[in-house]
């Protein structure tokens, strides 16, 4: 089945680590993103990239970082110069920014 | 670039009754309006979408309208079903070429409770 896939589902961290959110798509798609979700503030990008080994900043890139060394991987970066990343972060790939964007389930991050 | 607002945040219904979530969008320039449900602990699914050469898309219970003069569009949900409970988000992609980005912007999101 085609799809895109993110891992892990939860996951933990000491504050001061940096640590790296997967992200897997085997639909074919160019472009990729990578959005953080806090409630009440909805989706905000932090990167996209649509073609490989290219990306570009999003609205909120500061503290975390991307590469796209392949079609099917876009995975994320959180530094530890991110002031605030407890949050649910999502994946998620199209055809075109101007197509349907397909989400991955998400990865649940939480600094202790 | 492109602010999408949308609105309510919240929106409780009766099973049975139908459900409108409007937004608005401020470039003149997008082309693309997705709607997306997002479930408990799960990614958003695109449920319908319309481009700027239409006005209404209906799929079964689901309809959208879009309004390119006032640069609003609005999903209607008919005969709620307690699955229908999500959250709900709009968003608004600018034309490639346009200028700008042409990302898609996402709207805050609303929660919709259908209650039985």
């Amino acid at each position: 089945d085609g799809g895109i896939t993110q891992s892990p589902k939860y996951l933990f961290r000491k504050e001061g680590q940096n640590v790296t959110l997967s992200c897997e798509q085997n639909l074919n798609h160019d472009a990729m993103y990578w959005y953080r979700q806090d409630p009440g503030q909805g989706l905000r990008l932090i990167y996209y990239s649509q073609i490989v080994n290219d990306f570009q900043k999003g609205d909120i890139a500061e503290g975390y970082s991307v590469s796209r060394e392949k079609k099917e991987s876009f995975p994320l970066t959180v530094t530890s110069a991110q002031k605030n990343p407890t949050a649910f972060y999502l994946c998620a790939s199209s055809i075109d920014p101007e197509d349907e964007a397909f989400f991955g389930q998400g990865t649940r991050l939480t600094v202790v | 670039g492109e602010n999408v607002e949308q609105h309510p945040s919240t929106l409780s219904v009766q099973e049975g009754d139908s459900a409108v979530i409007k937004c608005t969008y401020s470039d003149s320039a997008s082309n693309y309006f997705p709607w997306y449900k997002q479930e408990l602990g799960k990614g958003p699914q695109l449920i319908i979408d319309i481009r700027s050469n239409v006005g209404e898309k209906k799929d079964q219970r689901i309809a959208v309208t879009l309004n390119k003069t006032a640069k609003h569009f609005s999903l209607h949900i008919t005969e709620t079903q307690p699955e229908d409970s999500a959250v709900y988000f709009c968003a608004a992609s600018p034309t490639r070429g346009s200028g700008g980005s042409y990302i898609p912007t996402f709207g805050r999101g609303t929660s919709l409770i259908v209650h039985p």
